[in-house]
């Protein structure tokens, strides 16, 4: 498997534009998990899906964001409108539910900077 | 109190010697302990999970879990240049699957 797969990599936006960040997951895995990460909070979960099912979303940071999985093999997170205090490293990663066992593997991320 | 805690260093240490790098969590019934290790710019790289006491061996790396204490642990024995990076605590809290991050702890290795 190639692994977890965001794009885009890198995001430069204006303040005010909608931006859409993308995840592939895992074939097989059936939780998926939003993360933001920056300096100052280092990483938070925002939301995570359970068979493409949204579980928690008490971390999204406001209503400006919002995440959907509409199948098993994609899921988006999308910030309406941007501003500069989003100008983080977000993060996607899937992890599947064997016992204990539940190892989450990350994505390579998306940088984000809102001017 | 924070969930997941880890001393944010930097730890620094020279070459071949022993790094121990720790972390404390909130929740007694937690299960499940990984470490992850990042590279400046990439993503969090899973190195090593634990879920029950004692110590778990994989080449340089030994984790150390103590339920009682609430406490985990990551050695890396004959410490790189190449291994240092931030080292980030990872813990599924309360009997979840759902991984809690610790700040993580920036470890430098001198030659």
């Amino acid at each position: 498997d190639a692994g977890v797969i965001q794009s885009p990599r890198h995001e430069v936006t204006e303040m005010g534009q909608e931006v859409t960040l993308r995840c592939k997951p895992i074939s097989g895995h059936d939780y998926l998990f939003w993360y933001r990460q920056t300096m100052m909070r280092g990483l938070e979960l925002l939301i995570y899906f359970n068979n493409n099912v949204p579980i928690d979303d008490s971390g999204m940071p406001e209503d400006r964001f919002s995440a959907k999985m509409p199948n098993a093999s994609f899921s988006t997170l999308k910030i309406q409108p941007s501003e500069p205090r989003d100008s983080a490293v977000y993060f996607c990663a899937s992890s599947y539910h064997q016992g204990a066992g539940t190892e989450a593997f990350f994505g390579q991320g998306t940088r984000l900077t809102v001017v | 109190q924070k969930e997941v805690e880890q001393n944010s260093g930097p730890l620094s240490v020279p070459e071949g010697a022993i790094a121990s790098l720790n972390c404390t969590y909130s929740d007694r019934v937690s299960q499940s302990f990984f470490w992850y290790r990042q590279y400046s710019g990439k993503s969090p790289e899973l190195i090593m999970s634990i879920y029950s006491n004692g110590d778990k061996e994989d080449g340089r790396f030994t984790a150390q879990l103590n339920k009682a204490s609430q406490y985990v642990s990551l050695l890396i024995r004959d410490s790189q240049p190449s291994d240092s990076a931030t080292y980030l605590c990872a813990v599924n809290i309360g009997g979840s699957y759902i991984p809690t991050f610790g700040r993580g702890t920036s470890l430098i290795v001198h030659p």
